[in-house]
This record gives C-alpha cells, structure tokens and sequence, in this order.
C-alpha cells in the first residue's frame, strides 16, 4: 500500500517556464515531507522540506505548498533550468518514527 | 559534509550466492537505512538501524538480513540472492536534528 504517491512518472517542460510536480499522500500522520532528486548513477540529494504546520515553503527556484485537507503537496520550480532534469522524489515522515516513504517518482525533463 | 560511501557501484551475483553490501558514513549519524529502487515503485525501505546492534524491518525485509556492528557501518546481506532481487541498493543516514537523509550513491545489483 503506496501511501506517498506521485501520479505522473514524467514531466517535461521548456527551458525558463514553471515545472510543478505533484505528489499525494494518504497517511494524515505525516508530520513532515521532503522532496530529493536524483541524478543518474548518483543516490537521491535533499532539495526541499516542508513541516505539516506550514502550507509553503520556500528556497531560491524551489518552492513546496502543502495542501492538508487535500493530502496534496507540490513542488514549483521557477524558472526551470536544463540543469533542473532528474527525477524528483516525494517523501513523507512521521516525527515519531524514523523511517520515511517515498513516492515512485516523476522525471523532469528541461528542455533548451 | 556527510559522507555516505558505498562497497560498490555495480555487483553481479548468480543465484543462491550470499551477497554483502556494505555502507560506511562519516557524519556519525544515528540512523542507517537500506532503500531499493526499482522502477515505477520508487523507494522501498528494506531495514533500518537506529543504533549499534539495533534493526528494524521496513517494508520489504524478505530475503534480507542486516548487521550494525559499529555505528559507522551498516551491512545489507542477501542471505540466498534470487534474480527478483535485481535492483539498484541505496543506503542513506540521519541524524538526531533533522529529518534529512544523505544517500550514498547505490549500488546496482543483477543477479543471474
């Protein structure tokens, strides 16, 4: 049972425009949640965090809304950037707990 | 910065072999995970260990085993491997203050 879910296994976007990649969750005890990218041949780095009493959160290019009744986040990235391609994974914790779920995830392609 | 290392990057094993893979950080962080990747289904947790000695079962712990001699040091091992266990094996760590994982760089298993 996925309870991190990300519906679209690929997005691809025009260099400069907005990418937004969605993730949906069904565990409503999620305390936190985090977005990682991967690059080929590399392990996933941390992009982005959003705690579960905020609904946005934001770091330069990179923003996460957070969507609580909805068990929705996003990840907006503005402008995009060639160097933005990899496949972006959600991931979603409890505070009480250690471990971590993912989503499948959604590779981003930028085009030039 | 965190340093998570993994044993190798590629590993090729035939079937019933025992197989070790072996993760070493250097940012004496707590936590220690082992993570598959495939695709279409993201990160799956397989253990994780909160201490030395310490383990927990994820996800999808079956054919796995895992051993925390030294808090620096966290071991997968497929006791039997099977070709179902072709996969691509990341181990990540956290610390006590955040919920950020560092990912090692994985390492991809085919198992003929």
């Amino acid at each position: 049972d996925q309870q991190v879910k990300q519906n679209s296994p690929s997005l691809s976007v025009q260099e400069g425009r907005i990418s937004i990649l969605n993730c949906d969750y069904t565990n409503s005890m999620f305390d936190y949640f985090l977005w990682y990218k991967k690059y080929p041949a590399e392990g996933p780095t941390f992009l982005i965090s959003i705690s579960s009493i905020k609904d946005k959160n934001e770091d330069g290019r990179f923003t996460v809304f957070l969507n609580k009744s909805a068990k929705h986040l996003s990840l907006h990235i503005v402008p995009s950037q060639p160097g933005d391609s990899a496949v972006y994974f959600c991931a979603a914790g409890e505070y009480n707990n250690n471990d971590m779920r993912f989503g499948a995830g959604t590779r981003l392609t930028v085009k030039p | 910065d965190v340093k998570v290392t993994q044993s190798s990057r590629y590993l090729v094993k035939r079937t019933g072999e025992k197989v070790f893979l072996e993760c070493v950080q250097d940012m004496d962080h707590e936590n220690m995970f082992w993570y598959r990747q495939d695709p279409g289904l993201g990160l799956r947790l397989i253990y994780f260990s909160y201490d030395v000695k310490m383990k927990e079962k994820g996800d999808i712990p079956e054919g796995y085993s895992v051993s925390r001699e030294k808090k620096e040091r966290f071991s997968l091992i497929l006791e039997s491997a099977s070709t179902n266990q072709t996969s691509m094996y990341l181990c990540a760590t956290m610390g006590l203050d955040s919920y950020e994982q560092y990912f090692g760089p994985g390492t991809r298993l085919t198992v003929t």
